[in-house]
């Protein structure tokens, strides 16, 4: 079946970069997502990347997908404090249901 | 606009006991349903789908059960609760049809059980 991996813990200092790394299986996946978890709360949708891209770039986020290696990646620039988070990387397949499976979810800490 | 809700959003609940989670969304028709499962450390599980009422399709064998009566109301059963039944459930629709598939997620509900 498909399986999504990731490092379970980020830490970063305020102001650096961050990069958060993904790999997985499924070599049918249409759309790749990175989703945001605020503690105690549901996720949300940060940024996706569909299958035939190799980069995305939106405002501090950066996404890379190497399709050949299955790998994606997030890049977060200018960190803050507020980006503290749980941060999935996940995957959605293309058979007639279009699953999306999860990655174990990468936890964020910003030190000041 | 679309919202999701559920409830309730913390609940703990004895060995043994029912359970019944509840998931309403608002603003949108014949949305897709989603359960699932988040335990620490172990990311998210995907419990149940449900791409119409009555339609539910289980993804892991379980303890659990889901049902849609309603277009959009989607619930988690259980006739009696398990100690590894404890941890984060949350439900979550998408549009149906072609799109990028985004997941859209309720605040969640923690069931401990003991």
């Amino acid at each position: 079946g498909e399986d999504v991996e990731q490092s379970l813990f980020l830490s970063v200092r305020e102001g650096d970069s961050s990069v958060i790394n993904c790999t997985y299986t499924d070599s049918s996946s249409t759309y790749l997502y990175w989703y945001k978890q605020e503690p105690g709360a549901g996720l949300q949708l940060l940024t996706y990347i569909f299958s035939n891209m190799d980069m995305k770039q939106d405002q501090r986020l950066t996404v890379l997908l190497n399709k050949k290696d299955k790998h994606l990646s997030l890049r977060i620039a200018d960190t803050q404090t507020g980006d503290s988070a749980i941060y999935f990387c996940a995957e959605r397949g293309s058979g007639g249901y279009q699953k999306v499976t999860f990655g174990t979810g990468t936890k964020l800490q910003v030190i000041p | 606009s679309q919202t999701i809700h559920q409830w309730p959003a913390t609940l703990v609940q004895p060995v043994g006991s029912p359970l019944s989670l509840e998931c309403t969304v608002e603003g949108t028709s014949n949305p897709n349903l989603y359960w699932y499962r988040q335990a620490a450390g172990r990311g998210l599980q995907l419990l149940f789908y449900s791409v119409g009422i009555g339609q539910i399709s289980s993804e892991v064998p379980q303890n659990l059960s889901a049902s849609r009566p309603q277009d959009r109301q989607f619930i988690l059963s259980s006739k009696k609760l398990l100690l590894s039944d404890s941890g984060f459930y949350l439900c979550a629709w998408s549009r149906p049809g072609t799109g990028n598939g985004e997941l859209f997620f309720g605040e969640g509900s923690r069931l401990t059980v003991l």
